[in-house]
């Protein structure tokens, strides 16, 4: 298994509703990361996780919590959103968190916020 | 901020010519350079670069990296329709973040 799944592919929600996007990987990466991605815009990191541990956290808004609850899993959970966090997200895992190692990028969760 | 320029922003071009890709940068403390392709969804990997003067190639793509002059190109040549995409070159820092360039749209006519 050499790819990284996401789920769901769409997502609308309201801005008060609760929602988590997923992502999975079985390439026994030990470094994932979120990423979003507006349109025409390059993907701009959000969250880094080392070996299950959160270890960058670019300032992103408390509206967005990170979970991995095991070294395959990345959860994203989304509460309160606002229309300005459309766009596409997008989960990515690596070997090791380090330098030397190409980020894998899976297909990403297009979100609207309504 | 550290910044990645890439130019040109967008080009169209038709199916059998080769193409130039370039991600200019105004740093210098990186680990390594990384180029992706996007299509629809998801970047997929095609090369990084840690040395300098060093090509790496992969069928019709190539890219090398000039760490005096601060500029990584990508070649495609002999282009085709699967060729059009964004292109987006990508620095890693070392510290676990990429900062990606703002990305050449390509467009390979038939």
């Amino acid at each position: 298994d050499t790819e990284v799944t996401q789920t769901p592919k769409h997502l609308v929600m309201g801005m008060t509703n609760k929602k988590s996007l997923k992502c999975e990987q079985h390439m026994g990466h030990r470094a994932m990361y979120w990423y979003k991605q507006k349109a025409k815009k390059p993907p701009e990191l959000m969250f880094v996780y080392s070996y299950e541990k959160l270890s960058i956290n670019e300032s992103v808004p408390s509206r967005f919590s990170p979970e991995c609850p095991n070294s395959s899993l990345l959860n994203l959970h989304l509460h309160a959103l606002q229309p300005e966090d459309s766009a596409l997200y997008l989960c990515a895992s690596s070997p090791a968190p380090a330098a030397s190692y190409e980020q894998y990028f899976g297909p990403g969760t297009r979100l609207t916020v309504t | 901020e550290d910044k990645v320029v890439q130019s040109p922003l967008s080009l169209v071009v038709h199916e059998g010519d080769t193409v130039t890709l370039n991600c200019s940068y105004e740093v210098t403390n990186f680990r390594s350079l990384l180029w992706y392709k996007q299509e629809k969804k998801a970047p997929t990997f095609l090369f990084m670069l840690t040395s300098s003067g060093i090509e790496k190639k992969s069928g019709r793509l190539s890219s090398i990296l000039d760490k005096k002059e601060l500029f990584s190109i990508l070649n495609i040549t002999a282009t085709q329709t699967g060729d059009s995409a964004i292109y987006l070159c990508a620095l890693n820092f070392g510290n676990e973040k990429l900062t990606f360039g703002t990305g050449t749209r390509l467009t390979i006519i038939p």
